[in-house]
């Protein structure tokens, strides 16, 4: 089975930086994916990491532990359309993804 | 079309009724996906299809079935709709199935059983 866990609620100001961390506990691994949701629309991918370390996109960068069973995802230089909802999933070895139930990032001017 | 679209786009159903839920992607994706997300638990999996022709379980099978006739198209039937049907149902696509996937979602069908 798959457990996956990170807060239910952030908010932040407009330029800082917010860190919304992910924990697992699951039967297999193979891979790690942040998704981006925001309010009546469909998840869109955010970033994928596989082996331990940093991976950094732009204003956005995702770190991965598969010893520590720990991810995060860092957004920097928050900006008002960051206001969304930050789903965390879990590939196992079927390839199929388990997803948390997400984190609700506000962004206050 | 562009990428996945779902239709219809939301629906209210009586409880007892049949319903399909229509998914059809344009990028010649092998893999299609049905989840339902429900405030609090997150996407859940229903059922997936890894080519044309083939079908798996997921999560929370019970209740739907699905079929894949051709790549396209990916339809989802509450063969009897119940009240705890009532979610945003949210289609997917990815190219293989495998180990260098990402998983594309459509905009999903907002799905209300009275």
């Amino acid at each position: 089975g798959q457990n996956i866990d990170q807060p239910t609620e952030m908010t932040a100001t407009e330029g800082a930086i917010v860190q919304i961390n992910c924990t697992y506990q699951t039967s297999g691994f193979n891979g790690l994916f942040w998704y981006q949701q925001h309010a009546g629309e469909a998840p869109t991918f955010l970033s994928y990491n596989v082996l331990d370390g940093l991976e950094e996109k732009g204003r956005f960068s995702s770190f991965l532990s598969r010893s520590k069973g720990y991810s995060y995802l860092l957004l920097k230089e928050l900006q008002m359309k960051d206001s969304a909802s930050y789903l965390c999933a879990v590939r196992d070895n079927d390839y199929k993804l388990s997803f948390g139930a997400g984190t609700t990032v506000t962004v206050r001017a | 079309i562009a990428g996945i679209t779902q239709a219809p786009t939301s629906q209210i159903l009586a409880a007892g009724r049949r319903m399909t839920l229509r998914c059809t992607q344009d990028m010649r994706h092998n893999a299609m996906y049905w989840y339902r997300q429900d405030l609090g638990l997150g996407l859940r999996l229903i059922h997936y299809s890894n080519t044309a022709g083939t079908t798996g379980k997921g999560e929370v099978p019970d209740g739907y079935s699905v079929s894949r006739a051709n790549t396209d198209d990916f339809p989802l039937t509450l063969a009897s709709a119940v009240p705890s049907q009532t979610s945003v149902y949210f289609c997917a696509s990815s190219f293989s199935g495998g180990a260098t996937d990402t998983q594309y979602f459509g905009p999903g069908t907002r799905l209300t059983v009275l």
